[in-house]
């Protein structure tokens, strides 16, 4: 089935220890997105690619980074991450507007 | 302002009951609106979009779109236990077409 798979499901990192969450997609989508979302609260947009264009929401910390080597795949690194980075990481994507959104499973980063 | 907003719940309602859950949104010029479904530490999935004034039913869901009032809810008919999660409301600002924000969500209990 064509899917948003992201890896690992997850992640314990030590406070300022650079850490990469991955995300790939078999839908062969133009646009992907990654979200932050924290308990009880609205999934965050920190970037998305259309197509190779990357685009950065004003207030993503520069701590945030993102690569995307290929139509399929597109990771989310975190440089130095604080404890106020934990949180769960969604991956999405989409074709275009009238679509919504395909998410991924999600990544649950814990920061110790 | 938040662009998207929604009360957070809980909303508690009978099995079997209508449940209805409300969005508003700031940006008039947003064209495109989704209603997502979370279960508990799980990512969102799609439920229903819709783009024009009035109603879109699906099975027991029905989205309603004002745009004069900048107002979309979501009606479940005949709720079911199963139903109980959080609904996210999402649109797009009118500016980049390619991305939606989302609000904080309703919880939604259905008691059996």
């Amino acid at each position: 089935d064509a899917m948003v798979i992201q890896n690992p499901r997850y992640q314990v990192t030590q406070f300022g220890k650079p850490v990469t969450l991955s995300c790939s997609q078999t839908l062969n989508h133009n646009v992907m997105y990654w979200y932050q979302q924290k308990s009880s609260q609205a999934p965050k947009l920190l970037f998305h690619y259309y197509d190779k264009d990357f685009n950065n929401e004003a207030d993503t910390p520069d701590n945030f980074q993102s690569r995307r080597p290929n139509t399929s795949f597109c990771f989310l690194d975190i440089r130095s991450p604080g404890l106020g980075d934990a949180a769960m990481y969604l991956c999405a994507t989409s074709r275009d507007r009238e679509d919504g959104y395909t998410f991924g499973s999600g990544t649950r980063l814990t920061v110790v | 302002q938040k662009e998207v907003e929604q009360n957070s719940g809980p909303l508690s309602v009978p099995e079997g009951a209508i449940a209805s859950l409300n969005c508003t949104y700031s940006d008039r010029g947003s064209q495109s609106f989704f209603w997502y479904r979370q279960y508990s530490g799980k990512s969102p999935e799609l439920i229903m979009s819709i783009y024009s004034n009035g109603d879109k039913e699906d099975g027991r869901f029905t989205a309603q779109l004002n745009k004069a009032s900048q107002y979309v809810s979501l009606l479940i008919r005949d709720s079911q236990p199963s139903d109980s999660a959080t609904y996210l409301c999402a649109v797009t600002p009118s500016y980049n077409f390619n991305k939606f924000y989302f609000g904080s969500g309703t919880k939604l209990n259905v008691k059996p």
